[in-house]
């Protein structure tokens, strides 16, 4: 069965470094997002992304975070200036549709911030 | 606004005994529904899924769940459960005109042998 894949499956950086986590979503999805998860607490949304633009975010992605598609295959996560908070396992997800099919989430990056 | 509970964190069962992990929610919209399951230091896997239609969705590894709008709840259910089973649950609602999944804070479940 075809599945999100991520890496890597752990980042540990420096406070204010920037950081990219990577995704490859299922091939024919055209829907993709980023989660994340503090350690002890809940999936929490940050931003979806179809044709090439974000079309949600929520209010934890600021201007730190970016989001891309350089190509046919990788979307990317980008925290241009790590802080100590930002610590925490990021899952990435594709769907193929909006609403009418379920997200299916990679094993997750775990990003250790120093 | 949107809220997802599961009102249990941990649940203990014995292998072999039945299960069920509750989840209710507030969504203003038409919710489409979610279970997904984490092993330890691995990812997110969809479990079932309720988008409209029979109310009692089957899952994968045994499991169903049943969507009720008057209590707005959708409890997963397994009625034996086995020693593999023992990961963290959870809930999560989705709807039409949101692109974001809204999570619970998940339900550890142990399986005593």
């Amino acid at each position: 069965e075809p599945e999100v894949t991520q890496t890597p499956s752990h980042q540990v950086t420096q406070m204010g470094q920037e950081v990219i986590l990577r995704c490859v979503p299922i091939s024919n999805h055209l829907y993709f997002y980023w989660y994340r998860q503090i350690l002890g607490q809940k999936v929490e949304f940050l931003v979806s992304f179809y044709n090439n633009e974000i079309s949600e975010k929520s209010e934890i992605f600021d201007d730190q975070f970016s989001v891309e598609r350089p190509d046919g295959s990788n979307f990317t996560l980008k925290i241009r200036s790590t802080k100590l908070e930002d610590s925490a396992m990021y899952f990435c997800a594709s769907s193929d549709m909006r609403n009418d099919q379920p997200q299916h989430f990679g094993d997750g990056t775990r990003l250790s911030i120093l | 606004a949107q809220s997802v509970t599961q009102p249990d964190i941990h649940i203990t069962v014995s292998e072999g005994a039945s299960l069920e992990l509750r989840c209710n929610y507030s969504y203003g919209a038409t919710p489409y529904l979610f279970w997904y399951v984490q092993s330890p230091g691995q990812g997110l896997q969809l479990l079932l899924k309720y988008f409209s239609g029979d109310t009692l969705v089957q899952g994968i590894k045994g499991f169903e769940a049943e969507f009720k709008r008057s209590q707005s709840s959708f409890n997963l259910r397994k009625p034996s459960v086995h020693w593999s089973d023992a990961a963290e649950y959870f809930c999560a609602v989705g709807a039409s005109g949101t692109y974001k999944y809204i999570f619970g804070t998940g339900t550890r479940l142990k399986v005593l042998a």
